[in-house]
């Protein structure tokens, strides 16, 4: 079967700290990945996408990086988190048509 | 570009019927969706549109005009449960698939 999964589910990181999040997804070869997030009472904000490995689209200028160093792995990491980056990043995916499908979040708080 | 409409906020009362708005603007059109999000969760896909009409999956159905630029979720006999944020999302055409996202509609349904 086709899942995705994320991690860590919550993480509580400092102003300045580095960030790494996760996301692999099973039972498909080269999907499009994506990565959002949502701040807190508003909408999905698209930060990337990739259609393939080593391949990445970043939609807007910010503090943080994407890399997709396998197929079925897509990782957003920050070298130097800021305040502003609190927020529920949400990986997803494409597996079939054009349906996104999305893993479970990771709820980040920055202090 | 694209640009997506919807309410911030309904409320509805449990066994009532409910019909949340979505208007978009889009250079190019492959699809309109719908996602359900639960406080704290991730969104859920509910249904795809890509021609004119409406489309129905038990309670819930969908109808889109593309001349209009226009789509809406119809939720009959509401349930409790069925609180939750909608979000409104719209597929360009041409090049890589990007999904855009309405900053969704938090039904609250009450007793």
């Amino acid at each position: 079967s086709q899942t995705i999964h994320q991690w860590p589910a919550t993480l509580v990181q400092p102003v300045g700290s580095p960030l790494s999040l996760e996301c692999t997804v099973e039972g498909t070869s080269n999907p499009n990945l994506y990565w959002y997030r949502q701040a807190a009472g508003r909408g999905l904000q698209l930060l990337f996408y990739s259609v393939g490995i080593g391949q990445i689209s970043s939609e807007v200028p910010q503090n943080l990086s994407a890399s997709r160093p396998q197929d079925r792995q897509f990782i957003l990491s920050s070298k130097k988190l800021l305040l502003s980056d609190s927020g529920f990043y949400l990986c997803a995916w494409i597996p079939g048509s054009y349906e996104q499908y999305f893993g479970p979040g990771t709820r980040l708080t920055v202090t | 570009g694209q640009n997506i409409d919807q309410p911030t906020e309904m409320t509805a009362t449990e066994g009532a019927i409910v019909q949340i708005n979505c208007t978009y603007q889009t250079s190019g059109f492959n699809g309109l969706f719908w996602y359900q999000q639960h406080a704290g969760e991730a969104p859920t896909f509910l249904s795809y549109n890509v021609l004119d009409g409406l489309e129905e999956k038990g309670r819930f159905s969908s109808f889109l005009s593309r001349s209009k630029g226009y789509s809406y979720l119809l939720l009959k006999e509401l349930q409790m449960k069925d609180s939750a944020s909608y979000l409104c999302a719209v597929g360009a055409s041409g090049g890589s698939y990007i999904p855009t996202f309405g900053r969704g509609t938090s039904l609250i349904v009450h007793p």
